[in-house]
């Protein structure tokens, strides 16, 4: 049963510090998407790569926040400097195409506390 | 004014009864529609799509209304297995991202 990885599941971090998260997609799925949610906003979506080019992260704060695809397994998102702000489940998904729907299958998340 | 509104809930529901749950979204240009579920602590999961004509998928049924830009989603014959909050999702033509409602929590009680 393929499903999207995501590591580390849980992070305490003091603000200022760099944070790094990790997400491996399905084999096979040429798109990954990283999402935030909070209580307040819910899930909002922060950018999103198609075979590894970035096609949309107009979601994302840029001035700390950046997402990488060095390869087709791996896609990254780093934030530094962390802020209390940034506290929140980060979920990656990966998707393709199937019949009339482009489905997105999530990974469990990253949650991430800054101190 | 937010992009997919929902009811936050919670609805409480005796096992066994039929339930529904409706969600605008205000954007003309969505073009894929989709209710996803998510139980506490875990990741979004597709339930179902929703198509122009209605579909059902079990005791799961959703309507979509585009004159209107409404979604619904009834749940016959509910479960216990059925409580956790349910997620309205919009996509957009020509965008491959995502557009979540904040979900409507469900509890079915015994």
């Amino acid at each position: 049963d393929a499903r999207v990885t995501q590591t580390p599941r849980d992070k305490v971090t003091e603000m200022g510090q760099e944070v790094t998260m990790r997400c491996q997609p399905i084999l096979g799925h040429n798109t990954v998407f990283w999402y935030r949610q909070t209580m307040m906003q819910g899930l909002e979506l922060l950018a999103y790569f198609r075979n590894r080019a970035p096609l949309d992260d107009s979601g994302m704060p840029k001035d700390r926040f950046s997402a990488e695809m060095p390869d087709a397994t791996l896609a990254t998102l780093k934030i530094q400097p962390s802020e209390p702000r940034d506290s929140a489940v980060y979920f990656c998904a990966s998707g393709t195409h199937k019949d009339r729907a482009y489905e997105q299958y999530f990974g469990p998340g990253t949650r991430l506390t800054v101190t | 004014r937010k992009e997919v509104e929902q009811d936050p809930g919670p609805f409480n529901v005796p096992e066994g009864a039929t339930v529904a749950f409706n969600c605008t979204y205000s954007n003309s240009a969505s073009q894929s529609f989709f209710w996803y579920r998510q139980d506490c602590r875990k990741e979004p999961k597709l339930l179902m799509s929703v198509y122009s004509s209605g579909n059902e998928d079990g005791r799961f049924t959703a309507q979509l209304n585009r004159a209107s830009q409404y979604i619904s989603l009834l749940i016959r014959d509910s479960k216990l297995s059925d409580s956790a909050t349910y997620l309205c999702v919009v996509k957009r033509g020509g965008a491959d991202g995502l557009t979540f409602g904040k979900g409507t929590h469900l509890i079915i009680q015994p």
